[in-house]
């Protein structure tokens, strides 16, 4: 069955500090995406990808790396938390035929 | 602006009692929209619950529905009979195919308790 994993599920990080939150795929899609989730607002697209090697700017990127290694492998980073960065993190891959995304269970983040 | 308004929560609903939860849409920059809607239950990520890509059709899934209404810009979803088991978040979304990465903007959730 296709799936979506992210690790850490839970995190917590000092202001200043490095994150880097993991996204693996079994899908083989092409296109994965970070989300953030935050009370009172929809899921906000931070970075996304093509494929292998590919990294896009999304709707929110600032503060926010990406790296895209392998077809499976999708990372975010923060490379100096901050506590506005303190949110709930999803990571999906994008089936170009269908339309649809499959997403992960997503990740806690808390920044102190 | 492109973006996604639904029913806000929290909704609590009884057993087997009926369920709307409403979503409306704005596409001012896509030329064909795609709506969704996805379901999140507790400890779990989002999963797709339907999806409808053509204006004026129906989707269906396990006993929820919903219709794309291009006049009205609407989506929204409905169950006759709601189960305890449908207690979840609840997001719209609008997608964007034209884009090559299928570009989505979600509503901002409802979260659904339905009481036995």
């Amino acid at each position: 069955e296709a799936a979506v994993t992210q690790s850490p599920r839970n995190k917590v990080a000092v202001t200043g500090g490095k994150v880097t939150l993991s996204c693996n795929q079994t899908n083989n899609h092409n296109n994965m995406y970070w989300y953030r989730q935050d009370t009172g607002h929809g899921l906000r697209l931070i970075h996304y990808s093509y494929g292998a090697g590919s990294t896009e700017k999304g709707d929110i990127p600032d503060g926010y790396k990406a790296s895209r290694p392998s077809q499976e492998n999708f990372s975010l980073i923060l490379e100096l938390a901050t506590p506005s960065q303190t949110s709930v993190y999803f990571c999906a891959s994008g089936d170009a035929r269908t339309y649809e995304q499959y997403f992960g269970p997503g990740t806690r983040l808390t920044v102190l | 602006g492109d973006s996604v308004t639904q029913t806000e929560g929290p909704v609590t609903v009884s057993e087997s009692e009926s369920l709307i939860i409403n979503c409306t849409y704005s596409a001012t920059s896509i030329a064909y929209p795609n709506l969704f809607w996805y379901v999140r239950y507790p400890g779990e990520g989002l999963q797709l619950l339907l999806k409808v890509i053509t204006a004026g059709q129906k989707g269906s899934s396990r006993g929820f529905e919903a219709t794309y209404n291009k006049e009205t810009t609407s989506f929204h979803l409905q169950k006759a009979s709601v189960q305890e088991s449908d207690s979840a978040v609840y997001y719209c979304a609008l997608g964007d195919a034209n884009t090559g990465y299928q570009n989505f903007y979600f509503g901002k959730g409802t979260s659904l308790t339905v009481i036995p």
